[in-house]
């Protein structure tokens, strides 16, 4: 069974650009979350799916961050512009629901804002 | 705010001996998990408690969970070099399910 799948791994840029990542999570798995990760820190949830419905996004900074979770599958998540704070892995999981489940996590995308 | 905090922050330790890590928690949970974070394989689940039980194994990790004292232990028995990585425990809020994790223990194990 393929596990989660994100591109690209690691991505640079200057500050003001627009950055997307893509992930791909486990088929058949209707819950879908983005999380944030800072170097020597937990993961933290930015939003959350459920099929395509964000039922939990308080964490995301709504003035330039989105996400997309098209037909209920894979999931985009954009920042625009970028801010030399946003420089962190962003990881991607899904579980099978939201509840009991463990959640199955991507590789993560390296985001490097110079 | 982080629902869960893992105590030690670092452990060193050499290979063969027990390792023991806690997670301390704020409000009542519905479940709490571990999960181990190294270079090479990501972040992956270990085990999940859920509150109304008390201890769980799997292979050489036991996990405790006391809801009175609103804490948690990993236990990993004779350890590997393998088992470095950082561990962290999610609980949720005891509402919504959804995992909120802590800082984490970093666990080196000397061969």
């Amino acid at each position: 069974e393929a596990g989660v799948v994100q591109s690209p791994r690691y991505k640079i840029i200057e500050k003001k650009q627009p950055v997307a990542f893509w992930c791909n999570p486990i088929s058949g798995h209707n819950t879908l979350y983005w999380y944030r990760q800072n170097l020597g820190q937990g993961p933290e949830l930015l939003i959350r799916y459920e099929n395509e419905e964000a039922v939990d996004d308080s964490q995301l900074p709504k003035d330039r961050f989105s996400a997309e979770r098209l037909k209920g599958v894979d999931s985009t998540l954009k920042i625009q512009p970028a801010e030399l704070g946003d420089s962190a892995v962003y990881l991607c999981a899904s579980s099978p629901g939201t509840g009991a489940y463990e959640q199955y996590f991507g590789p993560g995308t390296r985001l490097t804002v110079t | 705010s982080q629902q869960g905090e893992e105590d030690p922050q670092a452990l060193s330790i050499q290979e063969g001996e027990n390792a023991t890590m806690n997670c301390s928690y704020k409000t009542s949970i519905n479940n709490l998990q571990w999960y181990r974070q190294n270079s090479g394989r990501g972040l992956v689940h270990l085990i999940l408690i859920r509150s109304n039980e008390r201890e769980k194994h799997s292979g050489r990790l036991r996990v405790t969970l006391d809801t009175s004292k609103k804490s948690s232990s990993l236990l990993i028995t004779a350890s590997r070099a393998a088992d470095t990585a950082s561990y962290f425990c999610a609980t949720d809020d005891g509402g919504s399910y959804i995992p909120t994790f802590g800082r984490g223990t970093s666990l080196i194990v000397h061969p």
